[in-house]
């Protein structure tokens, strides 16, 4: 089945510390994006990209970091500049004017 | 700038009655609009979508929306909620290439 897998599923990071979140797909979709969500705020938009080596800041780019050296991959790091990491951090993919398809998403919490 | 206003944070409803989760969005040209649903802990899912053609458009689960562009409104509705429907609900639109999200309704369902 073709589908979008992000991992993990948690993820714990201490103050200071850089980690990266993984997000890949088999749906063959140009377009990928990343947002955060937070409670009571909805999806903000991380960062997208539209083709391979190529992505574009968000809303709230600050403090994050992404690559697209690949078709199936939308790596996101989240770097110690994001002061307040701690959400839940859903990946997308564009199915061009059918609406996205999310991961599962990833719980990152600062310990 | 466009944006999605939806205007219930949280609605609670007794189990077999009928819902209604209200929608407006701000835009100054033609949109496609869709309603997500998220499940705790889960990523969202597509409920439906207006692109064109009928503005009455049926999802899912037995949620239906009409889309009405003299009011700018996309309100989702079910005749009858079970408990299984106890989720967020997210309303969305989208311009060019990015989607922008509502706040989310967190839909109650009484026993």
């Amino acid at each position: 089945d073709g589908g979008i897998t992000q991992s993990p599923k948690y993820l714990f990071r201490k103050e200071g510390q850089n980690v990266t979140l993984s997000c890949e797909q088999n749906l063959n979709h140009d377009a990928m994006y990343w947002y955060r969500q937070d409670p009571g705020q909805g999806l903000r938009l991380i960062y997208y990209s539209q083709i391979v080596n190529d992505f574009q800041k968000g809303d709230i780019a600050e403090g994050y970091s992404v690559s697209r050296e690949k078709k199936e991959s939308f790596p996101l790091t989240v770097t110690s500049a994001q002061k307040n990491p701690t959400a839940f951090y859903l990946c997308a993919t564009d199915a061009r004017g059918n609406g996205y398809t999310f991961g599962s998403g990833t719980r990152l919490t600062v310990v | 700038a466009q944006s999605v206003t939806q205007l219930d944070s949280q609605v609670p409803v007794f189990e077999e009655a009928p819902v209604e989760l209200r929608c407006n969005y701000s835009s100054s040209v033609s949109v496609y609009l869709f309603w997500y649903v998220q499940y705790p802990n889960q990523g969202l899912q597509l409920l439906l979508k207006y692109l064109s053609g009928s503005t009455l458009v049926k999802g899912i689960n037995g949620f239906e929306a009409e889309f009405n562009k003299s009011q700018t409104s996309f309100h989702l509705r079910k005749p009858s909620v079970h408990i299984s429907d106890t989720a967020e609900y997210f309303c969305a639109v989208s311009l060019d290439d990015k989607i922008i999200f509502g706040k989310g309704t967190r839909l109650h369902i009484l026993p």
